[in-house]
């Protein structure tokens, strides 16, 4: 079974500035789909932006970029100029292209973002 | 619009009964999923279906029902025999481009009395 990983409960930021929010995977799969949501205080569960891991190009959404190191099982969100409208719990998840087994989202536990005014 | 509704946003179950959730959506999206959200931790799949008239156990079934008679409508029944119902619903859709994007609906709290 894959697990995703969130090392960072909590994460603060000022804005402006860039923050990294860490994910790890472990899946004995070698195509798949990883993705960075967003949930807000409205708890509207948002996607952030996605990658295919056959795509070796780091997927990029105006200010929020990944960095995926496939042999690594990383894929971590990079936060350009932080505005507080980021401020949420952000979630990274797993899915398998394949489809073997449960066809879901296998999520992390998620990093709570804080930004500072 | 296009999108996936939720409803209610709160619903509240006393002991024994059993409440149904609704899920609907206009995305023509043939997949369909329900999570559940516990305070601290990230989603968990409870059932999906990938098409109408058919569904499969997620890794916590155990406890909930559902149907899926419409490609619309995917409702997922809380019945007595979940012990511990308190949790955030979220229902989700997905698309076959985009690398199978999950969209979420809005979720509904379900609290028990």
């Amino acid at each position: 079974a894959q697990t995703v990983t969130q090392s960072q409960p909590e994460m603060s930021v000022q804005e402006a500035e860039t923050v990294t929010l860490s994910c790890t995977y472990d899946t004995s799969e070698s195509d798949y789909y990883l993705f960075w949501y967003k949930q807000p205080p409205s708890r509207q569960m948002i996607l952030v932006i996605r990658q295919e891991a056959y795509k070796q190009q780091n997927a990029t959404e105006n200010r929020f970029s990944v960095n995926f190191q496939k042999a690594a099982k990383s894929f971590s969100l990079k936060i350009s100029d932080s505005q507080l409208g980021d401020a949420a719990m952000y979630f990274c998840a797993y899915r398998s292209r394949s489809g073997g087994g449960a066809d879901g989202l296998t999520f992390g536990k998620g990093t709570h973002l804080i930004i500072q005014p | 619009d296009g999108g996936i509704t939720q409803s209610p946003k709160y619903l509240f179950r006393k002991e024994g009964q059993n409440v149904t959730l609704s899920c609907e959506q206009n995305l023509n999206h043939d997949a369909m999923y329900w999570y559940r959200q516990d305070p601290g931790q990230g989603l968990r799949l409870i059932y999906y279906s990938q098409i109408v008239n058919d569904f499969q156990k997620g890794d916590i079934a155990e406890g909930y029902s559902v149907s899926r008679e419409k490609k619309e409508s995917f409702p997922l029944t809380v019945t007595s025999a979940q012990k511990n119902p308190t949790a955030f619903y979220l229902c989700a859709s997905r698309t076959d481009r985009s690398a199978k994007t999950q969209y979420f609906g809005p979720g509904t709290r379900l609290l028990v009395l």
